[in-house]
């Protein structure tokens, strides 16, 4: 199956610091990525995504990096709260094709 | 909307019962598909539909059955549960089957297979 990989399986932040969730894939073909949160017990939920033509996006305390040199995806999130304890996924879909494949997480905590 | 809907959301099988997972959306969505998580992996692709009447397999297909015959339905039946497919089952949908836009996913199924 096709590598999507997180640099680090759990984190742990203060309340109000800043989040940082990496994600680094392998094939060079991916075109779109998506991050997803999942709380326990729940359905992963859609965060950002972004697509290949673009470096950079940002929503609401959160931002995604892409790097296709090095073949990295990021995830930051500003002021992290409680609520942001979850696990984070990063998905790749490869030219536009009819599957994602998802890396195996991150497990963000928040310390209050 | 109610967006991606599954039932059961617990279910205990006997090793060689059959059973389906329900899933429906109500989003017009025309990609539907199946994963499967287990604990401390991401989501693995079981089936996927492009469309009424279209299905394919995904990474791990073996042991399961797909049809589409709505677009809001995509039922997942496994044949003969083997303890192996103890599992969290999720659904999810898309607006598109060029898979260019977010997937949005049920709540889950938890399935035990003894």
């Amino acid at each position: 199956g096709e590598s999507v990989g997180l640099h680090l399986p759990t984190l742990s932040v203060q309340e109000g610091d800043n989040s940082i969730i990496n994600c680094a894939y392998s094939n060079s073909a991916s075109d779109y990525f998506i991050w997803y949160k999942q709380e326990s017990g729940k359905g992963p939920q859609f965060i950002i995504d972004i697509r290949s033509n673009m470096d950079k996006r940002q929503g609401q305390r959160v931002t995604v990096l892409l790097n296709k040199t090095v073949k990295h995806l990021s995830l930051q999130i500003a002021a992290t709260q409680p609520g942001d304890s979850a696990v984070y996924f990063c998905a790749e879909n490869i030219n536009t094709g009819n599957q994602f494949y998802f890396g195996t997480g991150t497990s963000l905590t928040v310390i209050p | 909307n109610a967006g991606v809907t599954q039932t059961p959301k617990f279910q205990v099988l006997k090793t060689g019962q059959s059973m389906t997972l329900q899933c429906a959306q109500d989003m017009n969505h025309e990609y539907m598909s199946w994963y499967r998580q287990d604990p401390g992996m991401g989501l693995r692709l079981i089936h996927y539909s492009v469309g009424a009447g279209i299905t394919d397999q995904g990474e791990v297909p073996n042991g399961y059955n797909v049809s589409r015959s709505t677009t809001e339905d995509f039922p997942l039946r496994l044949l003969s549960a083997a303890p192996s497919q103890t599992s969290v089952y999720f659904c999810a949908s898309s607006y598109s089957a060029a898979l260019t836009y977010e997937q949005y996913f049920g709540p889950g199924t938890r399935l035990t297979v003894t």
